[in-house]
């Protein structure tokens, strides 16, 4: 079964401009988390979709968006970036919202 | 507000000795706990979990202790071996608080030496 696939794996942005993250879940599953982890830092949490439908959100700006296509696949846009974005971006999937996450290898993003 | 902490950034130990990794927690709304082990550009890997109503779970040369009095959980592997050589995260959540999204504690780097 495959597991949890994210692209790009890495990615290189200069400041101001935006990026969009793909994630596709493991077959069958229907939510879709997303995560900042930045060195020294546990993973912040960003964003939780089900059936298209954002039902969590974390404590970060605007700037940081996502969305859920019917497939169930996710993608995360980072508008205006900034240095302080540079960090590892990782997707997670669940069966159902009781049970534990199943990571992609995440993006690599970094800022120049 | 870190609401999970793992105190010990990292820790060295001896393979076929005991690891003990640490984590404590402030909200008492927390019920399910979970540890995930990372490997260097990969994405953390599920490894084991202990519900509010238990003190004790194990699963082969892991067992996670709670200590719900002190807000207190710690993973022991035992025998350690160098292939457990990774970042462990201790997570929580507040499953009848009707919140699935776990809140992560900054990890731990575990070494274990041949």
């Amino acid at each position: 079964k495959a597991g949890v696939t994210q692209t790009p794996r890495y990615l290189i942005k200069t400041r101001g401009q935006q990026v969009t993250l793909s994630c596709s879940p493991i077959s069958g599953h229907r939510s879709v988390s997303w995560y900042q982890q930045t060195p020294g830092q546990g993973l912040q949490f960003l964003f939780e979709y089900f059936s298209e439908t954002q039902r969590n959100k974390g404590n970060f700006p605007g700037r940081f968006s996502g969305r859920q296509f019917s497939n169930s696949r996710s993608e995360m846009n980072v508008s205006t970036l900034e240095l302080g974005d540079s960090a590892l971006y990782l997707c997670a999937s669940s069966l159902q919202e009781n049970q534990p996450q199943h990571f992609g290898d995440g993006t690599r993003l970094s800022i120049l | 507000d870190q609401q999970v902490k793992q105190n010990s950034p990292s820790l060295s130990v001896q393979e076929g000795r005991i690891s003990i990794l640490n984590c404590d927690y402030t909200n008492s709304m927390f019920d399910y706990f979970l540890w995930y082990k990372k490997y260097p550009a990969e994405g953390p890997t599920f490894l084991i979990s202990i519900s509010s109503i238990k003190d004790k779970n194990e699963d082969g040369r892991f067992t996670v202790f709670l200590n719900k009095s002190a807000k207190h959980l710690s993973l022991h592997i035992v025998p350690s071996q160098p292939g457990d050589s990774a970042v462990y995260f201790c997570a929580a959540k507040s499953a009848s608080g009707g919140s699935y999204i776990p809140t992560f504690g900054r990890g731990t780097s575990l070494i274990v030496h041949p």
